[in-house]
């Protein structure tokens, strides 16, 4: 069965510092890796995407692609208590369009 | 990217009814995806809506209990029948878009209480 693994959390981090994210996923035919901003009471937000190896910078955000390590993470440098929230990953084998999701990972910035 | 719009955004229903929750979108989109998210969960995909076709569900999820209408390329409901407070979720709709490779987009959810 496809499984797409992340720490639950919380984790906490203080303002400023940088967040680290991680996702383990099974399929090694996996070809596109995504990371959504889940707030309280609202629905998914992408953030990132990235589909070859290596890093993918967006603004604060880095996320890092290893394929051999079956390992994707999500860098939020600056952290902002903005930045709260549930990180989910999700991950397409590319038969079809169809994600496998992680649990997500609470995040909580403290001021 | 698209402008997805929900309705209703939360409701409270009694056991036993159903409730129909809409998806728009502004602008064409050829498939439509159904979620739903328990309390403390992840999303877990109810089902795939293609105009024209019946809709494609995934395991543990029935055509009876979600029926899913998808009348056009920008629209699309599902129903939650027959509830019980199991039922209790959000309820999400997606859109696939091709921006730079293919992404999921959702709508803002809609909230299900059953008591």
């Amino acid at each position: 069965q496809k499984e797409v693994e992340q720490n639950s959390g919380p984790l906490s981090v203080p303002e400023g510092a940088i967040a680290s994210l991680n996702c383990t996923y099974s399929d090694r035919g996996s070809q596109s890796f995504f990371w959504y901003r889940q707030y309280s009471g609202k629905s998914p937000e992408l953030i990132m995407s990235i589909y070859s190896n290596g890093d993918k910078e967006d603004g604060r955000f880095t996320a890092q692609l290893n394929k051999a390590s079956q390992y994707v993470s999500l860098l939020i440098r600056d952290s902002q208590p903005s930045d709260s929230a549930t990180y989910l990953c999700a991950v397409n084998e590319g038969s079809n369009y169809q994600l496998i999701w992680g649990a997500g990972t609470k995040l909580i910035i403290k001021p | 990217s698209a402008v997805i719009s929900q309705k209703p955004s939360r409701d409270i229903c009694q056991r036993g009814t159903s409730l129909t929750i809409q998806c728009q979108v502004d602008s064409q989109v050829t498939m439509m995806f159904w979620y739903r998210q328990q309390p403390g969960q992840s999303l877990t995909l109810i089902a795939t809506a293609n105009q024209g076709s019946e809709a494609t569900y995934e395991s543990g999820f029935v055509i009876d209990k979600f029926p899913i209408s998808r009348p056009n390329l920008t629209f699309s409901t599902l129903t939650v029948s027959n509830m019980s407070p199991e039922d209790s979720s959000i309820y999400l709709c997606s859109v696939e878009e091709s921006l730079g490779g293919e992404k999921l987009f959702f709508g803002s959810g809609t909230q299900l209480s059953v008591l």
